[in-house]
């Protein structure tokens, strides 16, 4: 088993649909993330948690909403997205919040019709 | 705020070195990373330095000035492989809850060339 692995790889949606992103660690890290990666621009962060509990929250819209349901595994539910929503969201983990080391995914390409 | 500075792409010859420079402002530093990640795949860590100077691994090395904010990644003996994007990400105090995160550099494009 790979460190952490995300699903789906690529999801085409409309802008009236509902949809997650699965993001499953295998590493027993603590602290879970979501960061999103669009052309041209930085990896941005987008959540952030900790034991389970949301650390952060970099001021996302709230048709992204997170569900972490324990340690290994971290949900992205997404709804009535725009088509700037279109980009690369990947999955992190760490040993804690504190540890800078991150382990991503390999990503989920989201695009949004 | 905080502010990562590197160049947006690089050649470079096989077998050559090269240097990705990368400056940054910002406050309650707490380290920083570099990050390599090819085409279609994951970042992947590469380094990490938190006091000023040289880290060493294999091929890589990366350096870091604090009072200047400034780190480069030197890449020796270039091989194809290496044809990747390397991200800067410093750590430091975030806005949001007060914890330490990664903030990343829009990352530069390195293509080897026979």
């Amino acid at each position: 088993e790979t460190g952490v692995t995300q699903t789906p790889r690529h999801l085409v949606m409309g802008m009236t649909n509902k949809k997650s992103l699965k993001c499953e660690q295998h590493l027993g890290h603590n602290a879970m993330y979501w960061y999103k990666q669009s052309a041209k621009k930085p990896l941005e962060l987008m959540f952030v948690y900790s034991l389970e509990e949301r650390v952060e929250n970099n001021s996302v819209p709230s048709r992204f909403s997170p569900e972490c349901p324990n340690s290994s595994h971290l949900f992205l539910h997404l709804h009535t997205l725009q088509p700037e929503d279109s980009a690369l969201y990947l999955c992190a983990s760490s040993e804690d919040m504190n540890t800078g080391e991150l382990f991503f995914g390999e990503g989920s390409r989201l695009t949004v019709l | 705020g905080q502010n990562i500075d590197q160049p947006t792409e690089m050649t470079a010859t096989e077998g050559a070195i090269v240097q990705i420079n990368c400056t940054y402002q910002t406050s309650g530093f707490n380290g920083l990373f570099w990050y390599q990640q090819h085409a279609g795949e994951a970042p992947t860590f590469l380094s990490y330095n938190v006091l000023d100077g040289l880290e060493e691994k294999g091929r890589f090395s990366s350096f870091l000035s604090r009072s200047k904010g400034y780190s480069y990644l030197l890449l020796k003996e270039l091989q194809m492989k290496d044809s990747a994007s390397y991200l800067c990400a410093v750590r430091s105090l975030y806005s949001g809850a007060g914890s330490y995160q990664l903030t990343f550099g829009k990352g530069t494009k390195l293509s080897v060339i026979p």
